[in-house]
């Protein structure tokens, strides 16, 4: 596709269910990173894939959080047992690993009730 | 301490005023240089990218980088409520291990500009 294309665009989950949101970066693009943005805040780190290489989960927040990237194409961002403070917009980007301009989708927005 | 420290602002300006938006870091090793631009529930848009000290400019926009002074600035001119959005820096580092080419953000700058 054109651009970074991130699904569903809007998520209504109770408490303590788990989520999958999806992400198919743009066609080619090596590095694919995870944030997460929380109302009037800034971007959160969350995971970065590169390549084949192992991905850096430095900023997942808690074992509950995981993320996988099949083929070194399309991601899965995994929420087990969703808490309400979960609530947040997750935005997927990609990149080329040697021309280091990111490209975001327009995110999902994730509402834990 | 943060690597990547942007003033949040808000910032407010009349039409047509001169913005500039500024980022320090604590990063040497950073070597390339973005600027975003975010309209509310969109995802950030990709403004300006640049890699060398110097100025890089792109229609109303100039993006600034002094590594000497790990500051980066983005200066808009001729400002226009349609400017008005959150503005985010980011960076990146060429150097190895599985940090390579992961972006670090600032917080981001709320500017409005209003008619």
């Amino acid at each position: 596709g054109a651009g970074v294309s991130q699904s569903p665009s809007n998520k209504v989950t109770e408490k303590g269910k788990d989520v999958e949101l999806r992400c198919d970066p743009i066609s080619g693009h090596t590095a694919l990173y995870w944030y997460r943005q929380s109302l009037g805040q800034g971007l959160e780190f969350l995971i970065y894939f590169q390549g084949n290489s192992a991905p850096d989960k430095s900023g997942l927040p808690s074992d509950r959080f995981s993320a996988e990237r099949t083929g070194g194409s399309v991601s899965t961002l995994t929420i087990q047992r969703t808490q309400q403070e979960d609530s947040a917009v997750y935005l997927c980007a990609s990149s080329l690993i040697r021309d280091t301009e990111a490209f975001f989708g327009q995110g999902t927005r994730l509402t834990v009730v | 301490q943060k690597e990547v420290e942007q003033d949040p602002g808000p910032l407010s300006v009349p039409e047509g005023a001169i913005v500039s938006l500024n980022c320090t870091y604590s990063n040497s090793a950073f070597q390339y240089f973005m600027w975003y631009r975010q309209y509310s529930r969109k995802g950030p848009e990709l403004l300006m990218y640049t890699y060398s000290s110097g100025n890089k400019e792109d229609g109303r926009f100039t993006a600034q980088v002094d590594k000497s002074s790990k500051y980066i600035s983005l200066f808009i001119r001729d400002s226009q409520p349609s400017d008005s959005a959150t503005y985010l820096c980011a960076m990146t580092t060429n150097a190895g291990g599985t940090s390579y080419g992961k972006l670090t953000f600032g917080q981001g700058t709320i500017l409005t500009v209003h008619p």
